[in-house]
């Protein structure tokens, strides 16, 4: 079963506009990471949050981690028509280095 | 960063063949890697473990004799999909983790989308 849920499922924008994915999770975590995946292609690390930081940021990236309510946020501010992707976030599952996925939010950014 | 390569990226085959996708760590060794499979507009779904040098481990659900891992050196895992059927059709991902740096994410392939007929 998947560890996160995310919302939203799909989210469309325009360009300029920013971006904010919900990611919600069950179990208590080390960490919780951000993916990025273009249609078709594998997935490429964004950013990691630990559960000792509440907020982080990346350029135009903004995560936060709220671990009272097992739950982070995605901003991308300032969107452009290259962040059109499917995000995901992702949890370690055990101590064997697996990464869990949530559902994911593919996010289409209009020019 | 380190660089994970998967082939073939694209697999047409027909059914009850047999489908092996490499996955290779290029500028770092991986103990272990990690092999999802994705279908359409669906996350990804870890499959199994794989362990350099010994068996892999295999998630709930999954039939290790219908998905063969090898992971034969430091540097190359494969999966092989066994006879395989239309339902097998699907995204398959491998990735691994570069064990030299602290931090926990993963790199992954490009990823091999199976259609078979």
């Amino acid at each position: 079963s998947q560890q996160g849920e995310e919302d939203p499922q799909a989210l469309s924008i325009q360009e300029g506009e920013n971006a904010t994915m919900n990611c919600s999770y069950k179990t208590s975590i080390n960490n919780l990471q951000w993916y990025r995946q273009n249609s078709g292609r594998g997935l490429v690390h964004l950013i990691l949050i630990r559960s000792n930081e509440r907020e982080k940021h990346s350029g135009r990236l903004r995560v936060t981690l709220d671990t009272s309510k097992k739950s982070s946020s995605l901003l991308i501010t300032a969107s452009r028509a290259a962040d059109t992707a499917s995000y995901f976030c992702a949890t370690l599952k055990d101590q064997g280095g697996k990464l869990i996925f949530g559902q994911g939010t593919e996010l289409s950014v209009k020019p | 960063g380190a660089v994970v390569s998967q082939h073939p990226s694209r697999v047409i085959c027909k059914s009850g063949t047999s489908v092996k996708i490499e996955c290779r760590s290029l500028d770092f060794q991986a103990t272990t890697m990690f092999w999802y499979r994705q279908f359409p507009k669906q996350s990804l779904m870890l499959m199994a473990t794989s362990n350099e040098g010994s068996k892999a481990t295999y998630e709930q659900g999954v039939e290790k004799d219908k998905f063969l891992i090898n992971h034969a050196s430091l540097t190359l895992s494969t999966l092989t999909v066994t006879s395989a059927h239309p339902e097998d059709s699907s995204f398959y991902i491998c990735s691994a983790r570069d064990q030299r740096k602290s931090n926990e994410k993963l790199f992954f392939g490009s990823g091999t989308q199976l259609s078979v007929l």
